[in-house]
């Protein structure tokens, strides 16, 4: 049981260019998200899945667009990376939105230059 | 949308010294309320939370406390380890609602 596997770890980027972040869980939990942390700022959502079929914006979506493959997968994409989406990504999931603790994947770490 | 402010952002106690991590939230409608660890280089893990319909919730070493009127929640932790040197976060969301807010976090070390 792997809960929730982000790929990749680590990540360089030329400004400009673009990459897919990809998360998958195997808990059959029905909401995923997408957050970036960044230093004194805490978790801030990007985009949000509740259901199989549905993403919505978050607090911050400017610059990204995500897709549910299906109920294990959620992606996030960057069309044309820049320098300020420098950040730690985490993807997370819960079984029913809102009410229980998500479950995090262990991050990646990505660099704009 | 709800905003959550956490405080301090940073704490340092010695083993075995109790330590107070703090937040408010600005939505009245929230009704959940997790805390979160993370390790340096790790992933956040939940610890504990609670539910607007409860006052108090204590899992061994561990404890939180919610004041639905003055809209605030502390993260209590008694008897500090080092292993309990991490970030913690506080959230706050609506059951049911995608929309769950993080605090800044709170860097705590616990000096042996």
């Amino acid at each position: 049981n792997a809960g929730v596997t982000q790929t990749p770890k680590f990540q360089v980027l030329k400004t400009g260019q673009s990459m897919t972040l990809q998360c998958a869980q195997d808990m059959n939990h029905n909401s995923m998200y997408w957050y970036r942390q960044d230093p004194g700022m805490g978790l801030r959502l990007i985009y949000y899945s509740a259901s199989e079929g549905t993403t919505d914006k978050g607090e911050v979506p400017n610059g990204y667009n995500v897709s549910r493959l299906n109920k294990r997968e959620f992606s996030l994409r960057l069309e044309s990376a820049a320098p300020s989406q420098t950040s730690v990504y985490f993807c997370a999931s819960t079984l029913r939105t809102g009410s229980l603790g998500y479950t995090f994947g262990s991050g990646t770490r990505l660099t704009v230059v | 949308g709800e905003n959550v402010e956490q405080h301090p952002s940073t704490l340092s106690v010695q083993e075995g010294d109790s330590a107070v991590i703090k937040c408010t939230y600005s939505d009245s409608a929230s009704n959940y309320f997790p805390w979160y660890k993370q390790e340096l280089g790790k992933r956040p893990q939940l610890i504990i939370d609670i539910r607007s319909n409860v006052g108090e919730k204590k899992d061994q070493r561990i404890a939180v406390t919610l004041n639905k009127t003055a809209k605030h929640f502390s993260l209590h932790i008694t008897e500090t380890q080092p292993e309990d040197s991490a970030v913690y976060f506080c959230a706050a969301s609506i059951i049911d609602n995608n929309d769950m807010r993080f605090g800044a976090g709170t860097r705590l070390t616990v000096k042996p």
